[in-house]
């Protein structure tokens, strides 16, 4: 099946920081999401990003399909943005679920 | 967007009772739903595909006969953890993709067996 790797596993920033968190996989996808999990467990959409660029305030998420890695940038971090971030993709010759990287576990301090 | 609703989102019971946790799309058919459950600090992990009218499609490991799915309607998928042992506490979250693209999740269901 797919491998998806997340780097780093786990950063550590100062409100006001900027950030940039990457994923990459083993194989062609036809979808890719990114996804934040807040420290109550659930699971936010951030972006659904199979190729290209996608900008939705302080985040934005580039995908490169043919280098089979995405990143996601998140600017002027702040405390709300702490939580773990999973990069998720999707191949269908794989089966319809996605799988899940490790994530990324960010904490921003005041 | 669309909602997927999990319920409950807190359970504790004792070992060698059974717990059933459901999950809704709110707003879309969803024929297919899965199932993941995530330890503490771990990814999550695919434990079943809940196919409408059919019977689920377990990932290699997981006990069949110990996770109960049944997806009797394009709005419900259910998993019932049977005699629940204290190794089954975890964090189990449901999926539901719309349109084959998205994925929305329900809000977990965090279970505790003592």
């Amino acid at each position: 099946g797919i491998q998806v790797e997340q780097s780093p596993p786990d950063l550590i920033l100062q409100e006001g920081a900027n950030s940039t968190l990457r994923c990459n996989f083993s194989d062609s996808v036809n979808n890719l999401q990114w996804f934040h999990q807040n420290p109550w467990g659930q699971l936010i959409n951030l972006f659904y990003i199979p190729s290209g660029t996608k900008q939705n305030g302080r985040l934005s998420a580039t995908t490169v399909a043919t280098e089979r890695y995405s990143l996601l940038y998140i600017s002027s971090s702040q405390t709300t943005d702490s939580g773990v971030y999973f990069c998720a993709v999707r191949d269908l010759n794989y089966g319809q679920n996605f799988v899940f990287g490790p994530g990324t576990r960010l904490s921003v301090l005041p | 967007g669309a909602v997927v609703s999990q319920h409950p989102s807190r359970v504790i019971c004792k070992s060698g009772t059974s717990v059933k946790i459901e999950c809704r799309s709110l707003d879309f058919q969803a024929t297919t739903m899965f199932w993941y459950r995530q330890f503490p600090k771990q990814s999550l992990m695919l434990m079943a595909t809940s196919n409408e009218g059919s019977k689920a499609t377990y990932e290699q490991g997981v006990e069949k006969d110990k996770f109960l799915i049944n997806h009797a309607s394009l709005t419900l998928s259910t998993l019932t953890v049977t005699s629940a042992h204290p190794e089954d506490s975890s964090f189990y979250i449901c999926s539901a993709q719309m349109g084959g693209r998205k994925a929305f999740f329900g809000q977990g269901t965090r279970l505790t067996v003592v």
